[in-house]
């Protein structure tokens, strides 16, 4: 069964903190995403990424990093945390071959206080 | 620019009856492919259906069905016997391009589904 996990459900972190959300998928997927989603913004993406050690920025990565040293593990990094990163972030990963679909975490909800 | 448009914040439908979700998109791509997505409120984003641009038949899956009209840009979701469980925030999102190494998702911002009893 397709299975993608995040870390974490629920974090909650203090403005200024360095914060790791990591993300692991067990289907061999060559793409993986970061969103983050925010009501009435729907999902928006931050980086993503398409091989080992290569990434590419979304619409919104400002703020954030990423790492991927093995193709089944996505890290976003939060590099200094602050109150409006708080957010539910969503990991997701896709084959880059069709059908395409992209298959989700269950997100983590990241308050920063 | 590409673009995806649910003009639907929410929704109300009667349990057993059918719904439609709308989704418009934007692209100038020849090659697109166009999703479904179903958030409960335990958030998770699950998969419901895909309709690529140069399918000629709109796409089913149970009792979910694209109408997809491509003169219209339009790529509605058809929700047929409404359940309680059916009650979810619905993405409707937009492949970019022809596919190949990145396949980014364009998301719509969401239609909240309530099915009343």
């Amino acid at each position: 069964d397709v299975k993608v996990t995040q870390s974490s459900r629920y974090l909650v972190k203090r403005t200024g903190e360095k914060v790791f959300l990591e993300c692991v998928q067990d289907m061999d997927h060559e793409n993986m995403f970061w969103y983050r989603q925010d009501p009435g913004l729907g999902l928006r993406l931050i980086y993503f990424s398409y091989d080992v050690k290569m990434k590419e920025k979304g619409d919104i990565p400002e703020g954030y990093s990423v790492s991927r040293e093995k193709k089944e593990r996505f890290s976003l990094i939060l590099e200094s945390a602050s109150t409006n990163q708080t957010s539910m972030y969503l990991c997701a990963s896709s084959f880059v071959v069709a059908p395409y679909e992209q298959y989700f975490g269950p997100g983590t909800r990241l308050t920063v206080t | 620019a590409q673009k995806i448009t649910q003009t639907q914040p929410g929704m109300f439908v009667q349990e057993k009856e059918a719904v439609t979700l709308d989704c418009t998109y934007d692209t100038s791509d020849q090659s697109y492919g166009l999703f479904w997505y179903k958030q409960p409120s335990s958030g998770e984003m699950i998969f419901l259906i895909y309709q690529g641009s140069y399918d000629e038949q709109n796409a089913t899956e149970g009792r979910y069905s694209l109408n997809f009209q491509k003169a219209r840009k339009s790529a509605n979701l058809v929700i047929s016997a409404s359940q309680l469980g059916d009650s979810a925030m619905y993405f409707c999102a937009m492949r970019e391009g022809g596919g190949g190494a990145t396949n980014k998702l364009i998301f719509g911002t969401g239609t909240l589904l309530a099915v009343q009893p």
